[in-house]
């Protein structure tokens, strides 16, 4: 079956700790990104990734960090500089099309508390 | 400043009545606009794309229409069923954006469809 995985599905983590959370496609999909998705708001981007060892910057991406080693893979560390992380995280897949991109693949999500 | 707006207040209608969420944006040129459902601590699915010389879309009974000149699109459900209860979202891709396929989403609408 192809998809997108994300583990776990529910993490805590205490003060002052490093954590990182899993996303893998096997969809062929060339594009990446990371959301963040807070009680009543919608999805904020955090980091996106066009190609293997390239990614930018979302509108929040202070206190977070990303890798693209591999064209399936795209982990994203939640560090101890980020100051409010408790949040659902979803991490979510496109195909090229041309120019542009098609629909995004969403994750089933992580829940991440801070104790 | 640059918005995405969708109505922030619960829809509650009645099995078999037709429902009507808005999307509504300011200061942003997009090229497509998106619509997803997003169910209870699970990722968005993708329903429908329109793109900017588009005014109608439909799919079984989902339809979606887009007015750029008021700056808004509208996703009606018709004959809805309790199943489509769901959160639904909207996202945009702004034209000025033309790395990946990253998008700007609203904070979604609950709809709940009672029977």
């Amino acid at each position: 079956d192809g998809g997108i995985t994300q583990s776990p599905k529910y993490l805590f983590r205490k003060e002052g700790q490093n954590v990182t959370l899993s996303c893998e496609q096997n969809l062929n999909h060339d594009a990446m990104y990371w959301y963040r998705q807070d009680p009543g708001q919608g999805l904020r981007l955090i980091y996106y990734s066009q190609i293997v060892n390239d990614f930018q910057k979302g509108d929040i991406a202070e206190g977070y960090s990303v890798s693209r080693e591999k064209k399936e893979s795209f982990p994203l560390t939640v560090t101890s500089a980020q100051k409010n992380p408790t949040a659902f995280y979803l991490c979510a897949s496109s195909m090229r099309a041309g120019l542009s991109y098609n629909e995004q693949f969403f994750g089933p999500g992580t829940r991440l508390t801070v104790l | 400043s640059q918005k995405i707006e969708q109505n922030s207040e619960a829809l509650n209608i009645q099995e078999g009545k037709t429902a009507t969420l808005t999307c509504n944006y300011t200061n942003y040129s997009p090229a497509y606009l998106q619509w997803y459902r997003q169910d209870p601590g699970r990722g968005p699915v993708f329903l429908l794309l329109i793109r900017e010389n588009e005014k109608e879309k439909r799919k079984e009974r989902l339809k979606v229409t887009f007015d750029t000149t008021l700056k808004q699109s509208l996703f009606h459900i018709t004959a809805s069923q309790p199943a489509d209860s769901a959160t639904y979202l909207c996202a945009l891709k702004p034209h000025l954006y033309n790395q990946g396929g990253k998008l700007i989403f609203g904070q979604g609408t609950e709809l709940s469809v009672k029977p």
